[in-house]
């Protein structure tokens, strides 16, 4: 069974362009979840959906950030314009229910120049 | 809101010895906890999963207890080998409907041969 799979593994861009991170969740896991790691902290919850809907986006850090999560499959994650502050590890994670363990994607290390 | 402290930051220990890594949490209103492992450039690898009710889980030479009442919980890894070097994380979900999950920092283990 495949994992969850985020595209791409690496990205550098400049302040100001526009970034799309993907993940491919688990096949059938209903819920999924973008995280961040930034430089010298903790990861971060960015947010949650349920299917194709969004459960909670509490944790975007503000309207540069637009997910996504077409027909309930594959989700998306832009930023624009980028920002300096962005730079860090974006994690996709997925489960087949709330109660479940989430299993994590590889990350997407994102540098912003 | 609920906040998560991993103590030490990091760890180095010859192989062979037995260890603990502590993980403290402000909110004792708690779902789960969960252990993960990282290695550079992984994803998280889920280690142990610890429901409220639970007291502990066991899995191979690592061991995990909860006591949510005091807000702590502390991975126990015995005889350690150099191919336990990496990152743990310790992450809870909150609420009893839990969604997203609140990490620590992390412990950054070597274990030298």
């Amino acid at each position: 069974e495949a994992g969850v799979t985020q595209f791409p593994s690496h990205s550098v861009i400049e302040k100001g362009q526009t970034v799309t991170l993907r993940c491919d969740p688990i096949s059938g896991h209903d819920n999924l979840y973008w995280y961040r790691r930034v430089m010298g902290k903790e990861i971060k919850f960015l947010l949650h959906f349920v299917k194709e809907s969004k459960q909670d986006e509490s944790g975007m850090p503000n309207n540069r950030f637009l997910a996504e999560r077409t027909g309930g499959t594959y989700s998306t994650l832009k930023v624009q314009p980028a920002e300096l502050e962005d730079s860090g590890v974006y994690f996709c994670a997925s489960s087949p229910s709330l109660v479940d363990s989430a299993f994590f994607g590889q990350g997407t290390r994102l540098t912003v120049v | 809101k609920q906040e998560v402290t991993q103590i030490p930051a990091a760890l180095s220990v010859p192989e062979g010895e037995n260890l603990v890594l502590n993980c403290s949490f402000t909110d004792s209103a708690i779902y789960n906890l969960q252990w993960f492992r990282q290695d550079p450039g992984k994803g998280l690898t889920s280690l142990l999963l610890i429901q409220s009710s639970q007291r502990e889980q066991t899995s191979g030479r690592l061991n995990a207890s909860l006591d949510k009442s005091s807000g702590r919980s502390t991975l126990y890894i015995a005889a350690s080998q150099p191919g336990d070097s990496a990152t743990y994380l310790c992450a809870v979900k909150r609420g009893t409907s839990g969604s997203r999950l609140t990490f620590g920092e992390g412990t950054q283990l070597t274990v030298n041969p």
